[in-house]
């Protein structure tokens, strides 16, 4: 299994551009989620799936937008990048089995939006 | 909303000292509590997971424990060593998210 993968692994952008990060998982995970990180700060939520086609927002939905077509896939997109964007984005997967509960993460994005 | 404080925010010690890494949260209602390792610029590697059942949990020199009641979880590194020095994250579950603390920076000197 390759876990969870993430693309690009470092972007930089102008403000105003679009894009879009990539999340993979190929563990058959309902749940996905998306978290960013600032300096010193813990991760912060963005958006969550708990299965293709459910998508919900996090604690910092604000300019990211998500869906969520089929289990493997997760999609993060930047409609509008602001200078507030820059930040390091992880992607996760979690699995429960039998009361006990694992996640995965990916291992970054970084963003820098000029 | 479910905060997470980890103090101290550094930490610097001599090779073989014993780490004593804390993390508090405010909400008792938790489904697991967390404990990653961040090296610089990398990503998050799951050192233990308790169970809120669970009283505590062991991995090598690694040891942690929860006490939901008072909203707390230690987190002991034995014998520190120079490969030990990292960012280390407490993240409780609360079913469908995660809560971060800030993490604490751990520097252990040769």
């Amino acid at each position: 299994n390759a876990g969870v993968t993430q693309t690009p692994k470092f972007q930089v952008l102008k403000t105003g551009q679009s894009m879009t990060l990539q999340c993979a998982q190929d563990m058959n995970h309902e749940y996905m989620s998306w978290y960013r990180q600032d300096p010193g700060m813990g991760l912060r939520l963005i958006h969550y799936s708990v299965g293709a086609g459910i998508t919900d927002q996090g604690e910092v939905p604000n300019g990211y937008n998500v869906s969520r077509s089929t289990t493997e896939d997760f999609p993060l997109r930047l409609l509008s990048a602001a200078p507030s964007q820059t930040s390091v984005y992880f992607c996760a997967s979690k699995i429960r089995t039998g009361g006990r509960e694992t996640q995965y993460f990916g291992p970054g994005t970084r963003l820098l939006v000029l | 909303k479910q905060e997470v404080t980890q103090i101290p925010a550094a930490l610097s010690v001599p090779e073989g000292e014993n780490l004593v890494l804390n993390c508090s949260f405010t909400d008792s209602a938790i489904y697991n509590l967390q404990w990653f390792r961040q090296d610089p610029g990398k990503g998050l590697t799951s050192l233990l997971l308790i169970q809120s059942s669970q009283r505590e949990q062991t991995s090598g020199r690694l040891n942690a424990s929860l006490d939901k009641s008072s909203g707390r979880s230690t987190l002991y590194i034995a014998a520190s060593q120079p490969g030990d020095s990292a960012t280390y994250l407490c993240a409780v579950s609360n079913d469908y998210k995660l809560s971060f603390g800030a993490g604490t920076t751990v520097t252990v000197r040769a």
